[in-house]
């Protein structure tokens, strides 16, 4: 699976938009992007995932560039709630597996 | 669906006992993962089963963990002898694995502390 780079923390304004970047520029073409999101104390939580499409849904927006090399997924009007570690993962389709990174680290302040 | 059910929620034993922890997938899914997560590590895999045959268990740490599927409503990871450096929050979660992406559902995880 390829590896990923994502920053390790990052401040949001609440109500204001969140913007986390992520690095995959060595990506397969039948891998996918996944984003999860863990907050404290929880089970992880699967947020969206995309293969060559911006995708949205009721939770975010996920941007991939057109070289698929990079992504950012998109909290359109963050809460409080929304404070949690956010991961980034790309994976085959066909092979199970989810390896999980450090991630990012989103603090979202009044 | 109640989603994935793991037991017990918090689990303190002393080094050397055998720790059992337990997990039930979502109905219907066809692949079930094991997870274990410490400040220092993170999020490791240790196995996964599809259709209740484990396919990769490169991630178990040593003999002394093992894990089972004996039906596809069922799981358990089980540690003997535990020992202290085995303290962390271990979580299950379960999939549809089969025809393009899909999304693994989380359960709450069961806090171990071995004393």
């Amino acid at each position: 699976d390829a590896k990923t780079t994502q920053p390790t923390s990052m401040d949001c304004a609440e109500g204001r938009a969140a913007n986390l970047p992520c690095n995959h520029s060595t990506i397969s073409g039948n891998e996918y992007v996944y984003w999860y999101r863990q907050i404290h104390s929880q089970g992880p939580q699967y947020i969206i995932h995309g293969l060559k499409n911006n995708e949205t849904n009721e939770m975010a927006s996920l941007i991939i560039t057109e070289d698929r090399k990079s992504s950012t997924l998109i909290l359109p009007h963050a809460t409080l709630r929304d404070t949690a570690v956010y991961y980034c993962i790309v994976r085959a389709s066909n092979t199970g597996k989810l390896i999980f990174g450090q991630g990012t680290t989103l603090q979202v302040k009044p | 669906d109640a989603g994935v059910i793991q037991s017990p929620r918090h689990e303190v034993t002393e080094m050397g006992q055998e720790v059992t922890l337990r997990c039930k997938p979502i109905s219907g899914h066809n692949s079930l993962f094991w997870y274990r997560q410490t400040m220092m590590r993170g999020l490791e895999l240790l196995i996964y089963f599809n259709n209740n045959v484990p396919i990769d268990d490169s991630g178990m740490p040593e003999d002394r963990f093992s894990a089972k599927m004996p039906n596809a409503s069922f799981s358990t990871l089980k540690i003997q002898p535990s020992e202290p450096r085995d303290s962390a929050v271990y979580f299950c979660a379960s999939s549809f694995l089969g025809g393009g992406a899909e999304k693994l559902f989380f359960g709450s995880g069961t806090q171990l502390s071995v004393l």
